[in-house]
C-alpha cells in the first residue's frame, strides 16, 4: 500500500498558539488531499478537501480561517490550526489520494491544546 | 453513498477466525465495498475491497453475497494485534470524494 507520513505525531501547545501539521505521500503523487479529525470515542469526520495548487474546500461547520490548508506540491500538504483552543484538541488525519483506486491514510497527529 | 450497518462490537478468541458482517442493502451497481480498520490512536488502515467477486489478500478475505446487499470480512486467524475498529464503507468515487466513516465494529480479540 501507499506510504503516508505525518509530522508531528503528537503536539501539546498553549491556547492561542498556532500549530502546523505536515502530511507527505512518500511513494505516489497526491493530486487531492483530504483532512479529517477525530474526537475521542467518535468516528473520523472530513474537515476539508484540497487539490494541488487550488484553494481547499471546507465542510460545513469547519472554519476556513482557523484551519489553513496548503497543498502546494503533489507530495506535501500542511494543515495549520491557528489560534488553537482546547476545543481544537483532536486527532488529525490526512489522506492523500491520486490515481489509485484505494484511499490511504496518514498515521495521525494528536493535538492537545492546554 | 449507500448506507452500511455493522454490529457495534464483537469478540473473538485468539487464533480463531473473526467474521465481521456488514449490511449494505442500498448499494448501487458501481459501488465497491471497502474495509478499513483503525487500531487505537492510529490512522485507518486499508484492508481489502471488492465489487462483486470474493476477494482475498494477505490480511483478510471478503465475501460478498450474490445480490451484493451484504458482505463479510474474514480474518482467518485473529491475533491480539487485530483488536481494532473495523469500518465497512460502500463507495464508488475513489479519488474524487472522501470516504465517509460510520461507527464501525469494535473487534476485541481475547487471549
Amino acid at each position: 500500500g501507499a506510504v503516508v507520513s505525518q509530522h508531528p505525531s503528537w503536539v501539546i501547545c498553549k491556547s492561542g498558539t498556532s500549530v502546523k501539521i505536515e502530511c507527505r505521500s512518500l511513494d505516489f503523487q497526491a493530486t487531492t488531499m483530504f483532512w479529517y479529525r477525530q474526537f475521542p470515542k467518535q468516528s473520523l469526520m472530513l474537515m476539508a478537501t484540497s487539490n494541488e495548487g487550488s484553494k481547499a474546500t471546507y465542510e460545513q461547520g469547519v472554519e476556513k480561517d482557523k484551519f489553513l490548508i496548503n497543498h502546494a506540491s503533489l507530495t506535501l500538504s500542511t494543515l495549520t490550526v491557528t489560534s488553537a483552543h482546547p476545543e481544537d484538541s483532536s486527532f488529525y488525519i490526512c489522506s492523500p489520494t491520486g490515481s489509485v483506486d484505494t484511499q490511504y491514510f496518514g498515521p495521525g497527529t494528536r493535538l492537545t491544546v492546554l | 453513498d449507500a448506507k452500511t450497518t455493522q454490529p457495534t462490537s464483537m469478540d473473538c478468541a485468539e487464533g480463531r477466525a473473526a467474521n465481521l458482517p456488514c449490511n449494505h442493502s442500498t448499494i448501487s451497481g458501481n459501488e465497491y465495498v471497502y474495509w478499513y480498520r483503525q487500531i487505537h490512536s492510529q490512522g485507518p488502515q486499508y484492508i481489502i475491497h471488492g465489487l462483486k467477486n470474493n476477494e482475498t489478500n494477505e490480511m483478510a478475505s471478503l465475501i460478498i453475497t450474490e445480490d451484493r446487499k451484504s458482505s463479510t470480512l474474514i480474518l482467518p486467524h485473529a491475533t491480539l494485534r487485530d483488536t481494532a475498529v473495523y469500518y465497512c464503507i460502500v463507495f464508488g468515487d475513489t479519488g474524487r470524494r472522501a470516504l465517509t466513516f460510520g461507527s464501525g465494529t469494535r473487534l476485541q480479540v481475547q487471549p
